[in-house]
C-alpha cells in the first residue's frame, strides 16, 4: 500500500514571494508522482509529473518540483507567486492503493496569496 | 476540443433515492476513473473502467454503488438508496491509454448533496 502526506493544510504567502508546498510519500514499489491544482468549483488540472530521469521537473504556470528518493519527497515550488495561484494543490502517486492504475492523493494544501 | 464532461454539476437527493452521475471522457479516451472527494479530504479512488469492462473496483463501497462504461454513451456512476454520508464531490477522469504513467484528465465534478 502507499500513501501521500501533505504536511500543510494551508499556506499563506504574500504576492511575488516564493512558495514551497511539501509532499512526502511512502511506497514499496517504484513511484510516479504528480501535482494537480484545483481552482474553486473546478476539476483538477495537471501541473507536472515525475516519471523518471531528471529529478527536477518543470511544469505549467512557473511551477517546478524536485523528486528526492532518499527523503521520499516531491515538494512543489514557485519562485514568485501571483494572486491567480490561489487554489488547492494536490500531490498524488500512481499505483497500488489507487487501484492498478488509479492515483492516491494527499489531502491537499490550500495556497492563499495575500496582496 | 472538449475535455471531460460531467453532469449534472450539482445533484440534490433525499435519503433513500438513487443518484446517477454521468461522465463523458475526452474524445478518443477509452479509460475512465471515478474518484470521490469528501469535505477537507483528498480524492479517493473508486473504480477504473475501460469500454464495457470494470478493470478495478477496489475503491468502491461493496453495497449500493455501481459503475458502467458502455460501448456507446457516457460512463455512469450509480448510487442506490443514498445516505447522508454519500454527500461529496465525485470526479471522473479519463486517459487515452492504460498505465501508471499516463496523465489523467479530470472533469469539473458532480457535487452530490443528500438531504
Amino acid at each position: 500500500a502507499q500513501s501521500v502526506t501533505q504536511l500543510d493544510s494551508q499556506v499563506p504567502v504574500f504576492e511575488e514571494a516564493p512558495v514551497e508546498l511539501r509532499c512526502n510519500y511512502s511506497s514499496s514499489v517504484s513511484v510516479y508522482l504528480f501535482w494537480y491544482v484545483q481552482y474553486p468549483n473546478q476539476g483538477l488540472q495537471l501541473l507536472l509529473k515525475y516519471l523518471s530521469g531528471s529529478t527536477l521537473v518543470k511544469g505549467i504556470n512557473g511551477f517546478e518540483a524536485e523528486f528526492n528518493k532518499s527523503q521520499t519527497s516531491f515538494h512543489l515550488r514557485k519562485p514568485s507567486v501571483h494572486i491567480s495561484d490561489t487554489a488547492e494543490y494536490f500531490c498524488a502517486v500512481s499505483g497500488p492503493g489507487g487501484g492498478a492504475d488509479g492515483l492516491t492523493f494527499g489531502k491537499g494544501t490550500h495556497l492563499i496569496i495575500q496582496p | 476540443n472538449a475535455g471531460v464532461m460531467q453532469n449534472p454539476r450539482h445533484l440534490v437527493r433525499r435519503r433513500g433515492q438513487e443518484a446517477r452521475l454521468r461522465c463523458s471522457p475526452v474524445k478518443g479516451h477509452s479509460h475512465v476513473y471515478w474518484y470521490r472527494q469528501l469535505p477537507e479530504e483528498g480524492l479517493k479512488f473508486m473504480v477504473y473502467l475501460q469500454k464495457e469492462n470494470i478493470i478495478d473496483e477496489s475503491g468502491m463501497p461493496k453495497e449500493r454503488f455501481s459503475a458502467e462504461f458502455p460501448k456507446e454513451g457516457p460512463s455512469i456512476l450509480r448510487i442506490q438508496q443514498v445516505v447522508r454520508g454519500d454527500s461529496a464531490a465525485y470526479f471522473c477522469a479519463s486517459s487515452p491509454r492504460a498505465g501508471r504513467t499516463d496523465t489523467q484528465y479530470f472533469g469539473p465534478g458532480t457535487r452530490l448533496t443528500v438531504l
